[in-house]
């Protein structure tokens, strides 16, 4: 069974705040897909990361980082700096080798106030 | 195309009447995917295209939901006998989804928002 928790569902900062989105999955699978998709008000996902099992390696791009600690089972996601551009509902989502099929968390939504 | 397109953007009909929600993958794409997002919610998955057979159509609400593809690229979802709880934005989405390149990043149209009155 495949499940994805998004614990935050809203959050609200100001302008140039760090925040920082949760994401705990479960999974019995040894090889597996972690996602992050973010959901501007113009309502199209669009893709942020993709991460695999076996690469535990943190990343950077631009303000947006992201922490897989397969330990905790939790892949999270960090805006530094944030923007009002920002604001949006952002998605983690797993899936398992060959099952093609994403699991979405329920969202968290971003409100970067300026 | 540079995208994944659907059409209508929007669809308003009527409780009891057939649907039909259309997209178009991005071209090359031979893995497709439906899913649906009601109000305030996250992405629940519906159906799953690799190449024109659909091995996965687990997802599907009820009977009323069918959804086919043809030549590997325009895909339609159609519901039958709409109700108010059909009321959605459904997504679709497309990926590279073939051997190693599987589980490979799936990109989204902007959805058909469905409104049953």
């Amino acid at each position: 069974a495949q499940k994805v928790t998004q614990a935050q569902t809203e959050i609200s900062v100001v302008e140039k705040e760090d925040v920082t989105l949760d994401c705990v999955y479960e999974t019995r699978d040894t090889t597996y897909y972690l996602f992050w998709y973010k959901q501007p008000p113009s309502g199209e996902l669009v893709f942020l990361i993709r991460r695999n099992s076996f690469d535990e390696q943190n990343e950077i791009s631009g303000r947006y980082s992201w922490n897989f600690q397969k330990s905790t089972s939790s892949f999270n996601f960090t805006i530094t700096a944030s923007q009002v551009v920002d604001s949006a509902v952002y998605f983690c989502a797993l899936s398992e080798a060959g099952d093609y099929k994403l699991s979405f968390g329920a969202g968290t939504t971003v409100t970067v106030r300026a | 195309g540079a995208g994944v397109s659907q059409s209508p953007s929007n669809k308003v009909t009527e409780k009891g009447k057939d649907v039909e929600l259309r997209c178009d993958p991005i071209s090359g794409h031979t893995a497709l995917y439906w899913y649906r997002q009601r109000l305030g919610q996250g992405l629940e998955f519906l159906i799953y295209f690799q190449g024109n057979s659909a091995p996965d159509k687990s997802g599907l609400p009820s009977d009323r939901f069918s959804a086919e593809r043809t030549g590997e690229s325009v895909s339609t979802l159609t519901i039958q006998r709409t109700q108010q709880e059909d009321s959605a934005v459904y997504l679709c989405a497309s990926s590279l989804g073939v051997g190693e390149s599987m589980n490979t990043e799936a990109f989204f149209g902007q959805g058909t928002r469905l409104t049953v009155v």
